[in-house]
């Protein structure tokens, strides 16, 4: 069955860096486009980043383009999100998830993970 | 503020029927028929309840429906129980090659 696990969460000092992880299994990690979304304590969900299946094509909040890069390593069915110069509204549970189609870069999310907290404060 | 917009809050007494609804504009809803609708329970991860406007994903209750006219989307539960108050998210592609979320509709059943 199709997983996702998060990791790499923690409390982090405004303008440090964190980097997430999401590691899948249960299907073939390298035929899919892979997001991330998180959402603040109380509050909605808010897109993030998106790759495409390959990693050629990545899609950026502007909130966070510049900040956050979104890569994946297929080899290892691994998805990663690289956060520097966090901010205290970067403080959510960050939910990795996957595209519905093979091959296709959006347009709904079929599984999420658990997600991992990161929280921005000194 | 959630790109797209849905009302806070609805309610419904078990066996009621509640619609629940999402406005857009026409880069995202009116634009694609790409519209999804998520359910979250407390402290859990979002489920994919609706994807491309009105289909279900096996292993949904035919109870759940949805729709969309022009800007608009909308998810219909039928026959409310207690298992569905949670959460609702509506979601759509947009024509900033982004996903764009609404502020999400808190249901309690009575």
């Amino acid at each position: 069955q199709v997983q996702l696990v998060e990791s790499g969460g923690g409390v982090v000092q405004p303008g440090r860096s964190l980097r997430l992880s999401c590691a899948a299994s249960g299907f073939t990690f390298r035929t899919y486009g892979m997001h991330w979304v998180r959402q603040a304590p109380g509050k909605g969900l808010e897109w993030v980043a998106g790759s495409s299946n390959d990693g050629t094509n990545k899609y950026y909040e502007d909130s966070v383009k510049g900040r956050f890069t979104i890569s994946r390593d297929n080899s290892k069915n691994t998805l990663y999100l690289q956060m520097n110069s966090l901010r205290a509204e970067d403080t959510a549970v960050y939910y990795c998830a996957k595209v519905s189609g093979n091959y296709v870069d959006w347009y709904y999310f079929d599984y999420w993970g658990q997600g991992t907290l990161v929280t921005v404060s000194s | 503020q959630s790109a797209l917009s849905q009302p806070a809050s609805v309610s419904g007494s078990p066996g009621q029927s509640i619609t629940i609804s999402c406005t857009g504009t026409s880069s995202d809803i009116g634009g694609y028929n790409y519209v999804s609708w998520y359910q979250q329970h407390p402290g859990k991860a979002p489920k994919l309840m609706i994807y491309d406007v009105s289909n279900r994903p096996s292993g949904v209750s035919n109870r759940f429906s949805a729709s969309k006219s022009g800007d608009t989307a909308s998810l219909t539960i039928s026959g409310l129980q207690a298992e569905d108050e949670a959460t609702y998210y509506c979601s759509s592609y947009t024509s900033s090659n982004t996903v764009a979320f609404g502020g999400g509709t808190k249901l309690t059943v009575l």
